[in-house]
Formats: C-alpha cells, sequence, structure tokens
C-alpha cells in the first residue's frame, strides 16, 4: 500500500482569502489525485496531478480556482484560492498503487 | 456516463445480523468494481475490487460477486461486528485499471452492539 500524509488536517478561513493543503506520499508515485468530499456525500475527482506537467481538471474545476502542484513523485498541493463558504468540505489526496487507490486522511476545510 | 447506484442510504443492524448493501453499475464494457469502507474521520479505505464477470473479492468478512448480466456487485457480510459502523462506498473505475473512480453516495452502516 501507500501511506499519504495531508496537512493540514483541519483549517478555517475567512471568505476571500487562499489556504493551501499539502499530500505527502511515504513512495514515489506516478499520478495523485484530489477528490472533495462535502458533509454526508460521496467523494467527487476534482482533478489528476502527475509529475511535471499541468494538472487535469474534472468538470466544475478549474485551475484558477484549484491551482495544484506536483513538483515531484511524493508531494502535491492543492490550493483552494478565493475561498467561499461553498468551498467547505473535506478535501483528499490519493494516488494509485497498481490498480488501487489509497487516501490520505483528509483536510477538512470551513470557510466563514 | 459511467455511474454507481447504492440503494441503501442507511443501514441499522444489530451484532451478528447479515449484512446486505446493494450496488448497481451503468458502465460499457468490463470496469473495475471496488468496495471502500470510510471510518469517521478518516479517508476512504480499499476493502477489496473484483473486474471480470463472476469474480469474487473479498476481505474482512465482506465479500461481493461481480456479475454483469444483472450489473451488481452487491456487499455481504455474514455476522456483522460493532465495529463495522461506517460508511460504505461501491466505486467503479474507468479503466481496468481503476485510475478514476466513480463512487456511489456511500451507505452508512449502523451496528447496534
Amino acid at each position: 500500500s501507500v501511506l499519504l500524509y495531508q496537512k493540514p488536517n483541519r483549517d478555517i478561513c475567512q471568505s476571500g482569502t487562499s489556504l493551501k493543503i499539502q499530500c505527502v506520499a511515504d513512495s514515489q508515485v506516478v499520478s495523485m489525485f484530489w477528490y472533495q468530499q462535502f458533509q454526508e456525500q460521496s467523494l467527487m475527482l476534482m482533478a489528476t496531478a502527475n509529475e511535471g506537467s499541468e494538472a487535469t481538471y474534472e468538470s466544475g474545476f478549474t485551475k484558477d480556482k484549484f491551482p495544484i502542484s506536483r513538483p515531484n513523485l511524493t508531494f502535491s498541493t492543492l490550493t483552494v484560492n478565493n475561498a467561499r463558504p461553498g468551498d467547505s468540505s473535506i478535501y483528499f489526496c490519493s494516488s494509485r498503487l497498481g490498480d488501487t487507490l489509497y487516501f490520505g486522511a483528509g483536510t477538512r476545510l470551513s470557510v466563514l | 456516463g459511467d455511474s454507481v447506484t447504492q440503494t441503501e442510504g442507511q443501514v441499522a443492524l444489530s451484532e451478528e445480523d447479515f449484512l446486505t448493501i446493494h450496488c448497481n453499475y451503468s458502465a460499457s464494457g468490463y470496469p473495475a468494481l471496488f468496495w471502500y469502507v470510510q471510518y469517521p474521520g478518516e479517508g476512504p479505505q480499499f476493502l477489496f475490487r473484483a473486474s471480470r464477470d463472476k469474480e469474487k473479492g473479498s476481505s474482512r468478512g465482506f465479500e461481493a460477486t461481480y456479475d454483469k448480466g444483472t450489473t451488481s456487485f452487491h456487499l455481504r457480510k455474514a455476522s456483522v461486528q460493532e465495529s463495522d459502523s461506517a460508511v460504505y462506498y461501491c466505486a467503479l473505475g474507468a479503466n481496468s485499471a481503476g485510475n478514476k473512480l466513480t463512487f456511489g453516495i456511500g451507505t452508512r452502516v449502523l451496528v447496534r452492539p
């Protein structure tokens, strides 16, 4: 398996500010994924990030709002720009080993 | 597009009861099918997968059989414990590698001691 560590595990921010979520894998992984989960709802894939290339975003998610960096094979950051209360949710990083996805513990974001 | 339907939003049981969570999918070909479990405050954990017709996946006493005829991958456990209380997600992989997962809405399982 692959272990993914996210930081912070929880954050509260004011509307209009930006915040950064970090994800570190305990081994090198080709692709990292970011998921969004609203309370009591399922997980939604936001984007796929491969090392050294632009992230690929799913419908409804944009680079301007959720820029993602992937500087090496163990690290990725997700930024939430111009945060709004509607962005309040849990953000998970995920990575694939073989054909199985593994998830970090999540970052719970509350936007006031 | 691909989709996963879990019909039970919440299931309440007593310990040693039999658990069934229904999962049906819609996709072309032979997608990979997965079950994940999510405990409070944690990320989803992989339970098991299957990728071809009649293949059975199992882990921790849970099992499911890939049925292409009925497009189903129902989760079952013969005797649940309180520690099985969690949210269970059925998921579908966009290809056999499953690198892009489509999740169902999840089923919350509450097991009373």
